[in-house]
């Protein structure tokens, strides 16, 4: 079964770098996923498509900060420079025929 | 630019149906993949439907199957979502979004909420 498993909550300083992590099943780590971002009572943003290999395509006008790379079956969101903008629910994203799965979402404090 | 404007929902007794209507513009409909995401309050993202980019194909998330009706038209540029029999826990903002194939969801819209509730 397809599943992304991610952790519910990180935090980091305002300027700070922060990885998050998604986790693909078992037998499905080259699988590429799609980052989105949540911010607080907006509809979700499409940062970036993350490869298998660590490649990476960002959606129009996101920031050089956000940044993915993969190891195995581990996809990461690294945020640099963190900004009081960047606290928001962050989702990773897959997809196979007829069915697209998401992560539980991690929730990213700034401190 | 890239539009999708979700619109229909509101407040329905359980039970009772609903449809909720996307309207597209700033792309070509056609060359796309359309889903409808939802999100019940304080929770995650959690996938619904598709619709392939000439209707042929619908694909439906189990909690929905046999509940639910995805389609669309492509001379109008609209996606629909046809809801029978709600439940409480159908209460959610429900999304509309796009994508093609092999590739992940890249725009959404702005959500609309709908609330079953008696």
């Amino acid at each position: 079964q397809l599943v992304l498993t991610q952790s519910p909550s990180a935090s980091a300083s305002l300027g700070a770098s922060v990885k998050l992590t998604c986790t693909l099943s078992s037998g499905h780590s080259s699988y590429a996923i799609a980052w989105h971002q949540q911010q607080p009572e907006k509809g979700p943003r499409y940062l970036m498509k993350l490869n298998s290999d660590g490649s990476h395509t960002k959606g129009d006008g996101i920031p050089d900060r956000f940044s993915g790379s993969s190891s195995g079956a581990e996809r990461y969101l690294t945020i640099s420079s963190l900004q009081s903008e960047d606290e928001a629910d962050y989702y990773c994203q897959t997809w196979a025929t007829g069915i697209r799965v998401f992560g539980g979402g991690t929730k990213l404090t700034v401190l | 630019q890239v539009q999708l404007v979700e619109s229909g929902g509101g407040v329905v007794q359980p039970e009772r149906s609903l449809r909720l209507s996307c309207a597209a513009s700033g792309f070509t409909f056609s060359r796309y993949q359309m889903h409808w995401v939802r999100q019940a309050p304080g929770k995650g993202l959690e996938w619904v439907a598709v619709i392939s980019y000439d209707g042929s194909s619908k694909y439906y998330a189990d909690s929905v199957k046999g509940r639910v009706t995805i389609s669309s038209d492509s001379s109008k540029s609209t996606l629909w979502l046809q809801m029978n029999s709600l439940r409480a826990e159908d209460t959610a903002v429900y999304y509309c979004a796009r994508d093609r194939y092999g590739e992940p969801i890249d725009s959404w819209g702005q959500g609309i909420l709908v609330t079953v509730s008696s």
